[in-house]
């Protein structure tokens, strides 16, 4: 089955301890996104990356950081958290063109107290 | 930079009645145009698309949208609602390049 796979699904952690929230896709796609939700704001994209060793920042990346070493596999790591990184988090995957389907994972629910 | 509007933040309609969630983007170009719909505990589905042609087009589910370049909207619409439609529903704008930009949702309630 077609999916992508996001984990933890929610994680409730303190202040400045350091996360990764894994993801991972098995269509074989370039693109891999990072997206936190927010009532009222919608999807704020956070990184994404066009293929293997190439990321990018996106609308709000302060305090994030990614790394793409596998074409499967997009991790997002929170090295220092604070409580405005309370947040609904998805990874999302297409094909290289952009105006293919994203495909997203569940959403992983972190809370930083 | 491109933005989306999606005027209404909730909206509740009966089952069975008609529905027309709406979408205005600011784009300079020729936009790409998508509508996504999240149920409770779920990540994004996409409904439809919009890259050029007919400006009506059919998604799944029952739902189709209408590009309408003079009105800058892409409004989703649906004859006869579920109840099995309640969730929210994000309209996205593509930029060229790798963004896409998505508005602030409109929640469904379906009223039995």
């Amino acid at each position: 089955e077609a999916q992508v796979t996001q984990n933890p699904r929610y994680l409730i952690t303190v202040t400045g301890k350091k996360l990764t929230v894994t993801c991972s896709q098995n269509m074989n796609h370039e693109y891999m996104s990072w997206y936190r939700q927010d009532p009222g704001l919608g999807l704020r994209q956070i990184y994404y990356s066009m293929n293997v060793e190439v990321t990018d920042k996106g609308d709000v990346p302060e305090g994030y950081k990614v790394s793409r070493k596998e074409k499967r596999n997009f991790p997002l790591i929170l090295e220092s958290p604070s409580p405005n990184q309370t947040s609904l988090y998805f990874c999302a995957s297409r094909t290289a063109a952009n105006t293919g389907e994203l495909f997203f994972g569940e959403g992983s629910r972190l809370t930083v107290l | 930079a491109q933005s989306v509007t999606q005027p209404d933040i909730h909206i509740t309609v009966s089952e069975g009645a008609s529905l027309e969630l709406r979408c205005n983007y600011s784009y300079g170009a020729t936009p790409y145009l998508f509508w996504y719909v999240q149920s409770p505990g779920q990540g994004l589905q996409l409904l439809l698309k919009y890259f050029s042609g007919d400006t009506l087009v059919q998604g799944i589910k029952g739902f189709e949208a209408e590009f309408k370049r003079s009105q800058s909207s892409f409004n989703l619409r649906k004859p006869s609602v579920h109840w099995s439609d309640a969730a929210e529903y994000f309209c996205a704008v593509g930029e060229y390049g790798n963004k896409l930009v998505f508005g602030a949702g409109t929640i469904l309630r379906v009223k039995s």
